[in-house]
């Protein structure tokens, strides 16, 4: 199996704060998704990133895949209250259609 | 598009009694996946399905999980008899495309159906 560990679990900070969530694991993968997710709905998705080392941004959002693609981190630019949600982490085996999802990080921005 | 539709949003029930959880993928998605989430455990893959055909159970906790596919526009997953460790939010996503291929299809959630068993 396996596993993607995502740090931190829990995360609340000022509006117009930097933040970065990581997500590490020992096992390749072969691309890695972020999905964030709000009360009361399902995941959705952020960006895939499939090549080690790249980098894609999304507005104040920053994405990077590990060299080694066995790690991704997730860095957001002056966070705002809409920011709010639970971040996760989900990466795709070499083996084939397993999506297997980290714990999650749970930011809340204050106003 | 309507996205993947789930009923019943919510569902109480008592222990022991059966479970059934309907789900409706987006139209010409072939890849339907179920999961499940909880706090201390956060999403879990039971099943996928390919074209109506379950591909891989392993995540299926017991026997009392069962999960069919009768067809391209419809799910279910059956939970019978129901226990109070069975509560948690389960979610039906489908894809267009497998993850392993070349273009990564994202999975599209539904907004999950809340089991509470008593």
């Amino acid at each position: 199996t396996q596993l993607l560990e995502q740090s931190p679990q829990f995360l609340s900070i000022q509006e117009g704060e930097n933040l970065t969530v990581y997500c590490n694991s020992s096992s390749v993968f072969s691309s890695l998704q972020w999905y964030r997710q709000e009360p009361g709905e399902g995941p959705v998705l952020l960006v895939t990133v499939v090549t080690g080392g790249e980098v894609k941004k999304l507005k104040r959002l920053t994405f990077q895949f590990g060299d080694a693609r066995k790690d991704s981190s997730l860095h957001i630019t002056a966070a705002q209250p809409g920011d709010t949600g639970l971040y996760l982490c989900a990466g795709v085996g070499n083996a084939g259609n397993m999506l297997t999802f980290g714990g999650g990080t749970r930011l809340m921005v204050k106003p | 598009d309507a996205g993947v539709i789930q009923s019943p949003r919510h569902e109480v029930t008592e222990m022991g009694q059966e479970v059934t959880l309907r789900c409706k993928p987006i139209s010409g998605h072939d890849y339907l996946f179920w999961y499940r989430q909880t706090m201390m455990r956060g999403l879990e893959l039971l099943i996928y399905f390919n074209n109506n055909v379950p591909i891989d159970d392993s995540g299926m906790p017991e026997d009392r999980f069962s999960a069919k596919m009768p067809n391209a526009s419809f799910s279910t997953l059956k939970i019978q008899p129901s226990e109070p460790r069975d509560s948690a939010v389960y979610f039906c996503a489908s894809s267009r495309t497998g993850l392993g291929s070349s273009y990564n299809s994202p999975l599209h959630f539904g907004n999950g159906t809340r089991l509470t068993v008593t």
